[in-house]
C-alpha cells in the first residue's frame, strides 16, 4: 500500500501558477507512475498527466499542454503538478495517484488539495 | 483520444437491489477498464480493474464484466453505503479518460 500525501489549499490570482505536491510514502517511488487527476466543483474526474520517476517519462493530456508540468524529486519521494496561466475554469480539487505497473489502474489516492483561482 | 460514456446519469434503488451500470468506449480497449467509487468529498476509490478484478477489500456485491468497447458494474444488492458516484476509466492508452459518472441514490 502506497500512500500519498498532499500539500494544502491554494487561492491564486487569474494568469498566476500554482504548484501543487504529492509526498509518496511505502512502495519504491521511481518504479511507479503518478498521475494527477482533477476535478472542477459538480463535474467529472479528468486525466491531466503522469510521470514515471525513474526514467523521467512525462505524458501529458493535450487540454493542458503547454499550460502543466509534472516533475518529481526521488530524493524526497514528491512528485509535482505546476500549472500555470490560470483561470477561473481552473478551480478544481486536484488529485494525484498511483498508477499500478501491471494493470495501469490507479489504485491509492491523495486526499485531494483544492485550487481557488479567483481576483 | 478515446471518448467514454455511460449510462444512466443517475439512479435511485431501493436497499437491496441489484443495480448495472455501463460504459461504453469510443474504440476497442481489450479489457483496460477500471471502475471507481467517489463519496461525496472523498478521494474516488479503485473498485474493479482489467475489466473484471475485484480490488482487494471491496465488498464481493461489486462485480464487472465486459471487453472491447462494452463493460458493466453490477451491485448485486445495494447497501446504504453504496452511496456514491461511480466512475469507470479506460486505461489502454493515454491520456487515460474517465466516464462522465453514475450518481447512485438510495430510494
Amino acid at each position: 500500500q502506497v500512500q500519498l500525501l498532499q500539500s494544502g489549499a491554494e487561492v491564486k490570482q487569474p494568469g498566476s501558477s500554482v504548484k501543487v505536491s504529492c509526498k509518496a510514502s511505502g512502495g519504491t517511488f521511481s518504479s511507479y507512475t503518478i498521475t494527477w487527476v482533477r476535478q472542477a466543483p459538480g463535474q467529472g474526474l479528468e486525466w491531466m498527466g503522469s510521470i514515471l520517476p525513474i526514467v523521467d517519462i512525462r505524458n501529458y493530456a493535450q487540454n493542458f499542454q503547454g499550460r502543466v508540468t509534472i516533475t518529481a524529486d526521488k530524493s524526497t519521494s514528491t512528485a509535482y503538478m505546476e500549472l500555470s496561466s490560470l483561470r477561473s475554469e481552473d478551480t478544481a480539487v486536484y488529485y494525484c495517484a498511483r498508477e499500478r505497473v501491471y494493470d495501469s489502474s490507479l489504485s491509492d489516492w491523495g486526499q485531494g488539495t483544492l485550487v481557488t483561482v479567483s481576483s | 483520444d478515446i471518448q467514454m460514456t455511460q449510462s444512466p446519469s443517475s439512479l435511485s434503488a431501493s436497499i437491496g437491489d441489484r443495480v448495472t451500470i455501463t460504459c461504453r468506449a469510443s474504440q476497442t480497449i481489450s479489457r483496460s477498464l477500471n471502475w471507481y467509487q467517489q463519496k461525496p468529498g472523498k478521494a474516488p476509490k479503485l473498485l474493479i480493474y482489467a475489466a473484471s478484478s475485484l480490488q482487494s477489500g471491496v465488498p464481493s456485491r461489486f462485480s464487472g464484466t465486459g471487453s472491447g468497447t462494452d463493460f458493466t458494474l453490477t451491485i448485486s444488492s445495494l447497501q446504504p453505503e453504496d452511496l456514491a458516484t461511480y466512475y469507470c476509466q479506460q486505461s489502454n492508452s493515454n491520456p487515460q479518460t474517465f466516464g462522465p459518472g453514475t450518481k447512485v441514490e438510495i430510494k
